[in-house]
């Protein structure tokens, strides 16, 4: 089942301005991972922040995880052309070792 | 990482017949997934697949709609059995990353069933 819900679901900006995905979730994790999907294809690795981490960058990336409100944000900064994707957090839980994925923000850099 | 293909990358199938998706990893990994991707929706993990053993279903996925093969560490097959029109999806399979949570994707397999 779903368990992730992507904040917006679809996000339009200038090249240049940064870019806020949200994610939620519902039960308890080990960790929280973003991924990056273009045009349908595989999915690629963004970012992986541990239950008991709060905040980590990596490039223009910056993502942070609140576990008491079971949230997340990812940040793009200087958004570029090429960051037009769908953009996904993803959970491992416990116990599991199966990713469950949210629904995805479809965002669109304007050139 | 882990470099990882999907044969086919996509195909137009009749109702009622199977497809078989093979997935190909250049190392050798411990755990296969497989995962649904339905049109615009997001991916949701069909089974896991451990070499040497049977795979284990997701609620809502059954091993006669989807048997899985896991043959040895570096390849695994999934059929879409009995195919119908709701069974056009994207299916990908993934590995873990050795050490790490994170997963590797394979290009993912376009399925169209009229």
């Amino acid at each position: 089942s779903q368990q992730g819900e992507e904040d917006p679901q679809a996000l339009s900006i200038q090249e240049g301005e940064n870019a806020t995905m949200n994610c939620s979730y519902k039960t308890s994790i080990n960790n929280l991972q973003w991924y990056r999907q273009n045009s349908g294809r595989g999915l690629v690795h963004l970012i992986l922040i541990r239950s008991n981490e709060r905040e980590k960058h990596s490039g223009r990336l910056r993502v942070t995880l609140d576990t008491s409100k079971k949230s997340s944000s990812l940040l793009i900064t200087a958004s570029r052309a090429a960051d037009t994707a769908s953009y996904f957090c993803a959970t491992v839980g416990r116990w599991a070792d199966g990713l469950t994925f949210g629904k995805g923000t479809h965002l669109i850099i304007q050139p | 990482s882990a470099v990882i293909s999907q044969k086919p990358s996509r195909d137009i199938c009749q109702r009622g017949t199977s497809l078989t998706i093979q997935c190909q990893v250049d190392s050798q990994v411990t755990m296969m997934f497989w995962y649904r991707q339905q049109p615009g929706q997001s991916l949701t993990l069909i089974a896991t697949a451990n070499q040497g053993s049977e795979a284990t279903y997701e609620s809502g996925f059954v091993i006669d709609k989807f048997p899985i093969s896991r043959p040895n560490l570096t390849f695994s097959t999934l059929t879409v059995s009995n195919m119908s029109p709701e069974d056009s999806s994207i299916y990908l399979c993934s590995v873990d990353g050795q050490g790490s949570d994170t997963q590797y994707f394979g290009p993912g397999t376009r399925l169209t069933v009229l």
